[in-house]
Parts: structure tokens; sequence; C-alpha cells
């Protein structure tokens, strides 16, 4: 069974600060994918990304993927109490089987 | 925003009786996929669908059966509720290509007494 670790569970920070989540697996992906979920709603996918050592700005965000595609990073600059939810990753073995998702990583971003 | 409806949005109901979930989309997407979220195990895949008729089991199945009999709905049945049942439920649909991208619903919140 293929796993996505993701850390630490737990985030809370005051805005403006800086913070990096993580998302780590022993199997390598073909693509991986962020997702963000506010309390009460469904994942909303933010990027994908599917080359190793890809790197991808999303405003203040930056999502990379390993070069050995086995785990990625979300930076997030300056956080905004907006920037508050669960941050999900998910990964592609292969082409037809389901998406693997980590467990996420809850941010809160005090005011 | 992908056009995914769930219903009911929210709902109780008692031990041992029957309850079905219905997932709606608009997209024309060819998978379509039911989770459960509970805290501490995140999402977890009850069953998928990659076409009309055509299912396949996830991870936690056992309680759960599922039917696809048109492109645009996907129905989660609980053949007899059991109070490890309750859960928010997801449906979420994508399409091969763009590495199976997937578009959550809104989620339905079932409480099982």
């Amino acid at each position: 069974t293929q796993l996505l670790e993701q850390s630490p569970q737990f985030l809370s920070i005051q805005e403006g600060e800086n913070l990096t989540v993580y998302c780590n697996s022993s199997s390598v992906f073909s693509s991986l994918q962020w997702y963000r979920q506010e309390p009460g709603e469904g994942p909303v996918l933010l990027v994908t990304v599917v080359t190793g050592g890809e790197v991808k700005k999303l405003k203040r965000l930056t999502f990379q993927f390993g070069d050995a595609r086995k785990d990625s990073s979300l930076h997030i600059t300056a956080a905004q109490p907006g920037d508050t939810g669960l941050y999900l990753c998910a990964g592609l073995n292969s082409g037809n089987t389901p998406l693997v998702f980590g467990k996420g990583t809850r941010l809160s971003v005090i005011a | 925003d992908a056009g995914i409806t769930q219903s009911p949005r929210h709902k109780v109901t008692e031990t041992g009786t029957p309850v079905t979930l219905r997932c709606h989309q608009t997209e024309n997407h060819r998978y379509m996929y039911w989770y459960r979220q509970d805290p501490g195990h995140g999402l977890r895949l009850i069953h998928y669908s990659y076409g009309v008729k055509d299912t396949d089991k996830g991870e936690v199945s056992d309680g759960y059966s599922v039917s696809r009999s048109k492109t645009e709905d996907f129905l989660l049945t609980l053949e007899s509720a059991t109070s490890s049942q309750t859960s928010v439920y997801f449906c979420a649909i994508s399409e091969s290509g763009k590495s199976y991208e997937q578009y959550f619903g809104p989620g339905t919140r079932l409480t099982v007494t």
C-alpha cells in the first residue's frame, strides 16, 4: 500500500509568517497534487506537479516536486488568515488507479 | 467550479436502516469516486467508478455498495447503517488526462444514531 505522509499535522502561526509543509513517500509518483479544504466544504485543487524538480508558484504559494518524484513541499510566504484550512497532497501512481491521499496538514493563521 | 452536487447534504438516520447518497455531475467526466472523511483518518476511498456500470472497491468498502446506471449519477448505499458509518461523505469526479485531477462535491454529513 502506498502511503503519503504529511507533516506537520497541525500548524498555528501568526499572520505574516512563512511556513513550509511536507508530503513524503517511499514510492515514486507520476504526478502529485495539492488541495486545500475549508471547513464545511470539499477539497479544492490548487496545483499539479508532474516533473521531478518542478517548481510552481501560485501567488504566495510555492510548490515543489522532489527530484525523485517521491516527495513534495508547499511553502507559503507571508501567510494570511485566508490561508487557513486543511492542505492535502495526493499522488498518482499509474494512469487508471485512484489517487493516494495524505492525511493533511491543518493550518491556522491568526490575525 | 465543476458541476457536482450531492444529496442530501445532511442526514440523521437510525442504526439498521438503509441509506442512499446521491452524487450528480454535469461535467460528463468518466471517473467518479466516493470518499469518507473522519478526524485522524483523512480522506478514505470507499468505491469508485470508471464508467457506466463499471465500479471497483476502495480501501474501506465493507458495508457499502454503489451503482452507476448513467454517466452523471453515482449512488452510494449503506445497506444497514451502523454508528461507525457516521462521517462526512464526499463525491469526486475526474477525467483521464490532466493527471486525473479530482473535483469534489460539497459533502454529505451523515449521522447514524
